[in-house]
């Protein structure tokens, strides 16, 4: 097993750049959910799905999108970067009897 | 407004030794506490966990202490080694497996002191 995978590591958008981040996991599992990580404010969660087809706003979701057209894939869009947008991005999964959440290595972005 | 606080950015303990890392929530709608640590340039792993209905859990060299009515929980890390230098991270959440609003503290960053 993978786990949850994140594509790419690292990147580098210019302010208005749109980009999209990749996740996906081969554990069959129902619930994903995209968190963000800055300095000082630990893990703020963006979007959620609990099933392909279903999505959800989380705690900051201003300026992203997603979409959940399979179990296994969960990509976070950027529409129009934005230097607040700089941060560190984590892609997750769980069971759905289960609170445990299993993270991607995370995202990198930087928006100048 | 910050649900879930860990007051201590960072510690440093004596390999060893006892870690303790703290958490205060202020929801009293959180039932379910996680622990997670995290590794520079890695994804946060689970470590241990623990419900509203106990008050301790133990899993190897790491025990979870949980007291409800101080709306407090600790994470004991004994004897404390090397490979425990990490970021902590303290998350709740609510009782409905439905809800994924998983609440994260800011993190500890524990340094173990050879």
């Amino acid at each position: 097993n993978a786990g949850v995978t994140q594509t790419p590591k690292f990147q580098v958008l210019k302010t208005g750049q749109s980009m999209t981040l990749q996740c996906a996991q081969d554990m069959n599992h129902e619930y994903m959910s995209w968190y963000r990580q800055d300095p000082g404010m630990g893990l703020r969660l963006i979007h959620y799905s609990v099933g392909a087809g279903i999505t959800d706003q989380g705690e900051v979701p201003n300026g992203y999108n997603v979409s959940r057209s399979t179990t296994e894939d969960f990509p976070l869009r950027l529409l129009s970067a934005a230097p607040s947008q700089t941060s560190v991005y984590f892609c997750a999964s769980r069971d759905r009897l289960d609170y445990e959440q299993y993270f991607g290595p995370g995202t990198r972005l930087t928006v100048t | 407004d910050q649900q879930v606080k860990q007051n201590s950015p960072s510690l440093s303990v004596q390999e060893g030794r006892i870690s303790i890392l703290n958490c205060d929530y202020t929801n009293s709608m959180f039932d379910y506490f996680l622990w997670y640590k995290k590794y520079p340039a890695e994804g946060p792993t689970f470590l241990i966990s623990i419900s509203s209905i106990k008050d301790k859990n133990e899993d190897g060299r790491f025990t979870v202490f949980l007291n409800k009515s101080a709306k407090h929980l600790s994470l004991h890390i004994v004897p404390s080694q090397p490979g425990d230098s990490a970021v902590y991270f303290c998350a709740a959440s609510g009782a409905n497996f439905g809800n994924e609003k998983l609440t994260f503290g800011t993190g500890t960053r524990l340094t173990i002191i050879p």
